[in-house]
């Protein structure tokens, strides 16, 4: 079946600027997880939604930061006033249930000039 | 709060031989543990995992034995190929993570070339 998807894979910014990422998690999953990953490091998690609902965003770095889920599928990471330092690989995983094995994206690489 | 190290790569290792990863955490509840790997090119894969204490996961020749009197969980493999270049994370999810978000912590990665 299916696995994670993400779009883009690519994404080259100006800072200042606002961006969109996208993740389509596993068909009847419902558990998503962000993570975001840095050059040389492993990732570090940002934010999961159970259903819709945001149930734990403490990884995120500051209100720049914010995601959705509006219908317990897809989820958007939005990022407004893009800094230099948001530059990194932005991975989406799923898992069933939480506490399921996470499948994960093939990431989106963000780039803020 | 939790953490994860792992030896600092890069690992250089002729093919047939014998590998050895380590990977040490510190959690505050009872952890399950996983190495996921990287291929050059391809998103993180899970390779294998180990649920509690004593458990051993095995996948494609790799073994990691959940080790919880020493807080450690290495991964092995007996006679690796040029295949299995890539880079390995150690990760560990917590039953106490917040919201019960099982969120992953992840090590900072280890990278694996071998050679023919």
């Amino acid at each position: 079946g299916a696995g994670v998807s993400q779009t883009p894979s690519n994404k080259v910014t100006e800072k200042g600027k606002y961006v969109e990422l996208r993740c389509d998690p596993i068909s009847g999953h419902t558990a998503l997880y962000w993570y975001r990953q840095s050059l040389g490091q492993g990732p570090e998690f940002l934010i999961y939604f159970q259903g819709t609902g945001a149930a734990d965003d403490s990884g995120l770095p500051n209100d720049r930061f914010f995601a959705v889920r509006p219908e317990g599928s897809v989820s958007t990471l939005k990022i407004q006033r893009t800094e230099r330092g948001d530059s990194a690989v932005y991975l989406c995983a799923s898992s069933p249930q939480s506490g399921d094995t996470q499948y994960f994206g093939p990431g989106t690489r963000l780039t803020v000039l | 709060g939790n953490s994860v190290t792992q030896m600092e790569g890069p690992v250089t290792l002729s093919e047939e031989a014998f590998l050895t990863i380590n990977c040490t955490y510190t959690a505050t509840g009872y952890p399950s543990l996983f190495w996921y790997v990287q291929y050059p090119g391809e998103g993180l894969q899970l390779l294998l995992k180990a649920t509690k204490a004593d458990d051993k996961g095995s996948n494609k020749g790799f073994e990691a034995t959940y080790r919880k009197e020493t807080t450690s969980f290495h991964l092995e493999k007996g006679s690796v190929q040029v295949s299995d270049s890539a880079v390995y994370f150690c990760a560990l999810s917590d039953s106490d993570s917040g919201a019960g978000s099982y969120q992953l912590t992840f090590g900072k990665g280890t990278k694996l070339s071998v050679i023919p």
